[in-house]
């Protein structure tokens, strides 16, 4: 089946500095890539959404300029959280769309990215 | 390696009950989630299972069987806004997600 992965699967930083986080597609071509943040036992809260080649799509209250998304290839979208806070630690997780099957509404999710700010 | 299975598709009728399988297999394990996702939206939390047994929610329940890295969400009563892709994932060691592929529910009058 498809594989997506995320690296790092967690990362610890202090607070104010920057933290890069890559989804990949391995075996397929994901033209549309999702970031979702998730509290524990809570459902996923989807933050935006990216085609490739275009800018993101951020949802309602999820501030552009600090969670910087980029979707430069087919096979990767990163979310950057710039500026760091303790109230940015969570859970995120990508799922990526794969842009050459017939089955649109299926996402393939990755491992999750356990971020802690200090 | 680790994975998940679950069936790719299953058809209920409306006020009838549904149970949809899902067999995992990870480096260790720190829980059982289920999901449920409609079309164009994002995942709702339905369950969270840690314990062996049946964990019941209104019309939904949860079940977890550790040693046979077996779970199971029932689906009672069903009702036609239920038709949603259901999925599965365990929390490995790392608590890392390990993914089903989802179960397309298709519910008909």
């Amino acid at each position: 089946g498809a594989v997506v992965s995320q690296h790092p699967s967690r990362v610890i930083c202090k607070s104010g500095t920057s933290v890069k986080i890559e989804c990949r597609s391995l075996d397929f071509q994901a033209t549309t890539m999702f970031w979702y943040r998730q509290f524990p036992k809570q459902s996923l809260m989807l933050m935006a959404t990216s085609n490739e080649g275009s800018k993101a799509t951020y949802e309602q209250g999820v501030e552009k300029d600090k969670f910087l998304i980029n979707h430069a290839s087919l096979t990767l979208s990163t979310l950057t959280v710039t500026s760091a806070h303790p109230e940015d630690s969570s859970f995120y997780i990508c799922s990526a769309r794969d842009g050459t099957s017939g089955e649109v509404d299926t996402q393939y999710f990755g491992p999750g990215t356990r971020l802690t700010v200090l | 390696g680790q994975n998940i299975d679950q069936p790719t598709e299953m058809t209920a009728t409306e006020g009838a009950i549904v149970q949809i399988n899902c067999t995992y297999q990870t480096s260790g394990f720190n829980g059982l989630f289920w999901y449920q996702q409609h079309a164009g939206e994002a995942p709702t939390f339905l369950s969270y299972n840690v314990l062996d047994g049946l964990e019941e929610k209104g019309r939904f329940s949860s079940f977890l069987s550790r040693s046979k890295g077996y779970s199971y969400l029932l689906l009672k009563e069903l009702q036609m806004k239920d038709s949603a892709s259901y999925l599965c994932a365990a929390m490995d060691s790392n608590y890392q997600l390990i993914w089903g592929a989802g179960t397309k529910l298709i519910i008909k009058p």
